[in-house]
């Protein structure tokens, strides 16, 4: 049972423009939760991180967005950069839990 | 500061026989995960130890055992491999609760 969903396998954008990924959840007792960002034969890169008592955090082109109402979290990236283009996890976790629960992840390639 | 490491990088088996793969975590953290990652299947979780303790296991079948040392240093065995078994087996290590969790480069298991 996947409890974190990333829908979307890819998404292209064009160099400047903003790259929206997207990530739903169904356990309403998460409340901690991260972007990952992953290369080819490499481990995840954590980018970014938001608590549920926030709706958005934001670190320089990177900026994540949590409706709770909706179990839905989204990654904005601004502007978008080649040097962006790999493949995207979200993940949650409970504050008591010691496990995160990952999305399948979406590809994005940043087209020049 | 020195990241996880994971080794060894890469390993070729043959079905039927165990594998042991070794993660060392960043200095001063005492929580270390395993997470299996194969195509279309995101990451997986496997386990997660702390002060060799393990707190969490995943669902995986008994053949996946792992263990973590004083030190923090966690190794992960898989006994009677099977070809569904290759993948790319990553560790994350973090110093507690609600805290991101940071990988090692993963180590890329085939089983043949």
């Amino acid at each position: 049972d996947q409890q974190v969903k990333q829908n979307s396998p890819s998404l292209s954008v064009q160099e400047g423009r903003i790259s929206i990924l997207n990530c739903d959840y169904t356990n309403s007792m998460f409340d901690y939760f991260l972007w990952y960002k992953k290369y080819p034969a490499e481990g995840p890169t954590f980018l970014i991180s938001i608590s549920s008592i926030k709706d958005k955090n934001e670190d320089g082109r990177f900026t994540v967005f949590l409706n709770k109402s909706a179990k839905h979290l989204s990654l904005h990236i601004v502007p978008s950069q080649p040097g962006d283009s790999a493949v995207y996890f979200c993940a949650a976790t409970q504050y008591t839990g010691n496990q995160f629960y990952f999305g399948t992840g979406t590809s994005l390639t940043v087209i020049p | 500061k020195a990241g996880v490491t994971q080794t060894p990088r890469y390993l070729i088996k043959t079905r039927g026989q165990q594998v042991t793969l070794s993660c060392s975590p960043i200095s001063g953290h005492r929580s270390v995960s395993w997470y299996q990652q194969t195509p279309g299947q995101g990451l997986q979780f496997l386990f997660e130890y702390f002060s060799e303790t393990q707190r969490n296991k995943g669902n995986f079948p008994g053949r996946f055992s792992g263990r973590q040392f004083s030190n923090s240093r966690s190794e992960m065995n898989v006994s009677t491999l099977e070809l569904g078994d290759s993948a790319l087996y990553l560790c994350a290590s973090r110093t507690g609760a609600n805290t991101e969790a940071f990988f090692g480069q993963g180590t890329r298991l085939t089983v043949v």
